[in-house]
């Protein structure tokens, strides 16, 4: 039953270095959701796909990209990383859009230092 | 105003007693509204959603939904210490209608 699948899921950067957090799901969802929630916070809509080869920008995308080659994998990158990125990021997945509920992952929590 | 908005509380309730957790929303043209249950540290949970106005009941916990006054609330009767959590309340965003945007969540303590 492994559902929704985030790794790394913890990690330190530097400020101006890359990574990429991967996400995969095992359950065939065309829609698939990053989030990122800073401490007290609720969930802000990074990025999200709804199928292969599309992707779409949610709330706060600055600073992020995504690909999605695969339904199963969708992992967001990270270019110049800032402290501004410190977060829990979270990775969901849905069969289908705001009618239907979403599945998540672990959470990823990184630091940029 | 926000799309969907919840008070952050903390909601303090004794053991036993009946948590009441509230929601509002300003698309009136919602249809599906879910809450999710997070505890500190670990991914939000699906424990509620509902499509139509009225109740719905699932063991200890009753959806509640009016379209008319734009609001959903969750409550949770015999309240648990293990219950204390953040409940996040989430409904149809401005992605056309492709994700949810969720509440900023209301902290509940159960106090044994």
């Amino acid at each position: 039953n492994a559902g929704v699948t985030q790794t790394p899921k913890f990690r330190i950067l530097k400020i101006g270095q890359s990574m990429t957090l991967q996400c995969a799901q095992d359950m065939n969802h065309n829609y698939m959701y990053w989030y990122r929630q800073d401490p007290g916070m609720g969930l802000k809509l990074i990025y999200y796909s709804v199928g292969a080869g599309i992707t779409d920008k949610g709330e706060v995308p600055n600073g992020y990209n995504v690909s999605r080659s695969t339904t199963e994998d969708f992992p967001l990158r990270l270019e110049l990383a800032a402290p501004s990125q410190t977060s829990v990021y979270f990775c969901a997945s849905s069969s289908g859009g705001s009618n239907q509920p979403q599945h998540f992952g672990d959470g990823t929590r990184l630091s940029i230092l | 105003q926000k799309e969907v908005e919840q008070n952050s509380g903390p909601l303090s309730v004794p053991e036993g007693a009946i948590a009441s957790l509230n929601c509002t929303y300003s698309d009136r043209g919602s249809q599906s509204f879910f809450w999710y249950r997070q505890y500190s540290g670990k991914s939000p949970e699906l424990i509620m959603f509902i499509y139509s106005n009225g109740d719905k009941e699932d063991g200890r916990f009753t959806a509640q939904l009016n379209k008319a006054s734009q609001y959903v609330s969750l409550l949770i009767r015999d309240s648990q210490p293990s219950d204390s959590a953040t409940y996040l309340c989430a409904a149809p965003g401005r992605t056309g209608r492709r994700a949810l945007t969720f509440g900023s969540g209301t902290r509940l303590q159960v106090q044994p």
